[in-house]
């Protein structure tokens, strides 16, 4: 089975603080996605990466940047975080670009709260 | 721009109840459609699929079939139960960017 491994669940950080997701997955999948889910907004695509090095903006990129240095690893960075990023930030991996029917694999999520 | 549409929750229900939860998709071509589960606590995960149209797919009891016709994918289930509970996520494949509804919630009662 694919997993998506998030490394915090719960973070509480100060406003201005340099705050890092990590996320690692061992399927060996090319893409690899950051969403944030708020209630009654759904997910929103924060970034992608579709391979070592390479990312794009997704819907909502302001305030955010992301690092890919290794396959398994996609790492989300809040520069200096503000209160407005307090939300439920996803993880997720799938199969390469081309084919629209790869699942999306996602972790279990990290709940941040920026005070 | 592309979109998926589906129906607000809540839903409650009663156990052993008929479940209809309805989505519809605007899309150029013919992706993939998706629905997802969230159970409390946790991240999404695959409920069922269908890659072309007129597919059925099922898991767990539930089953969607892709209507191309009504571009329609409305997940269904005879017999809900507590355990059920959960937010579904209706999504269509595109690429990179796999577009999702906003979610709805099923609350089911014993």
């Amino acid at each position: 089975d694919v997993k998506v491994t998030q490394s915090s669940r719960y973070l509480v950080k100060r406003t201005g603080e340099k705050v890092f997701l990590e996320c690692v997955q061992d399927m060996d999948h090319e893409n690899m996605f950051w969403y944030r889910q708020d209630p009654g907004l759904g997910l929103r695509l924060i970034y992608f990466s579709y391979d070592v090095k390479m990312k794009e903006k997704g819907d909502i990129p302001e305030g955010y940047s992301v690092s890919r240095e290794k396959k398994e690893r996609f790492s989300l960075i809040l520069e200096s975080a503000s209160t407005n990023q307090t939300s439920m930030y996803l993880c997720a991996s799938s199969l390469s670009q081309g084919d629209s029917g790869n699942t999306i694999y996602f972790g279990e999520g990290s709940w941040l709260t920026v005070v | 721009g592309d979109s998926v549409t589906q129906m607000e929750g809540p839903v409650t229900l009663s156990e052993e109840a008929f479940l209809t939860i309805n989505c519809t998709y605007t899309a150029t071509g013919y992706p993939s459609l998706f629905w997802y589960v969230q159970y409390p606590g946790e991240g999404l995960q695959l409920l069922l699929k269908a890659t072309k149209a007129d597919d059925k797919g099922s898991n767990k009891g539930f089953e969607a079939t892709y209507r191309k016709e009504t571009t329609s994918f409305h997940l269904e289930k005879g017999s809900v139960q507590v355990s059920d509970s959960a937010v579904y996520f209706c999504a269509r494949g595109g690429g990179f960017k796999t577009i999702f509804g906003a979610g709805t919630r099923l609350f089911v009662k014993a």
